[in-house]
């Protein structure tokens, strides 16, 4: 089955700093990839959807200028939070697609905000 | 825009026996892809099954099965010979023309020794 990379795993950062989470797709080119965000004991809440090449489309709510999508290659995606604050502290989880079907899933970031 | 619901939140079920998850969707596209996927408590998405919807027989993954009903928006899993690996959320979801993938609320599954 095709690979999905997150890293970090988890990260805690000081509340005002910014964190970058990367995604990269190991073994196969990723024409779309998706961000979501995990409460705890809920369901996936899509934040963004991106394309090689173009800007991320962001869902309803979503600050765009808080979570900055980078989708540079066929490959890796990155999502930065920006002047992190406590609330942002949650499970990011990312997922790539080779076409119109299933989506792969990284394992996943745990964000601590202090 | 399209939903998932998913209205078992949790169920249980006895080791070996089979369970059933219900799904229903809405949407006004014709064409899409329904799928399961699970999340232990590692929280790693795994993709259980999938399904297209302009095919009419249901897909199958070994002890995995699914009873899709185009006309109901109906997408229920069928676990058989449920084994305590099986125990995680398991999450439906569709993906949309449009490319995104929605996610229902997720049903836990205990299983039960």
């Amino acid at each position: 089955g095709a690979v999905v990379s997150q890293h970090p795993s988890w990260v805690i950062c000081k509340s005002g700093t910014s964190v970058k989470i990367e995604c990269r797709s190991l073994d196969f080119q990723a024409t779309t990839m998706f961000w979501y965000r995990q409460f705890p004991k809920q369901s996936l809440m899509l934040m963004a959807t991106s394309n090689e090449g173009s800007k991320a489309t962001y869902e309803q709510g979503v600050e765009k200028d808080k979570f900055l999508i980078n989708h540079a290659s066929l490959t890796l995606s990155t999502l930065t939070v920006t002047s992190a604050h406590p609330e942002d502290s949650s499970f990011y989880i990312c997922s790539a697609s080779k076409g119109t079907t299933e989506a792969f899933f990284g394992q996943g970031t745990r964000l601590t905000v202090v | 825009a399209q939903t998932v619901t998913q209205s078992q939140p949790e169920m249980s079920v006895q080791e070996a026996e089979t369970v059933t998850l219900s799904c229903t969707y809405d949407t006004s596209e014709s064409d899409y892809y329904l799928f399961w996927y699970k999340q232990p408590p590692s929280r790693q998405m795994i993709l259980v099954i999938r399904q297209e919807a302009y095919k009419q027989q249901n897909a199958t993954e070994n002890r995995f099965s699914v009873n899709f009903q185009k006309a109901a928006k109906s997408f229920s899993l069928k676990i058989s010979d449920s084994q305590l690996g099986d125990a995680a959320m398991y999450f439906c979801a569709y993906r949309s023309r449009d490319d995104k993938i929605i996610f229902g609320k997720g049903t836990r599954l205990h299983i039960l020794p």
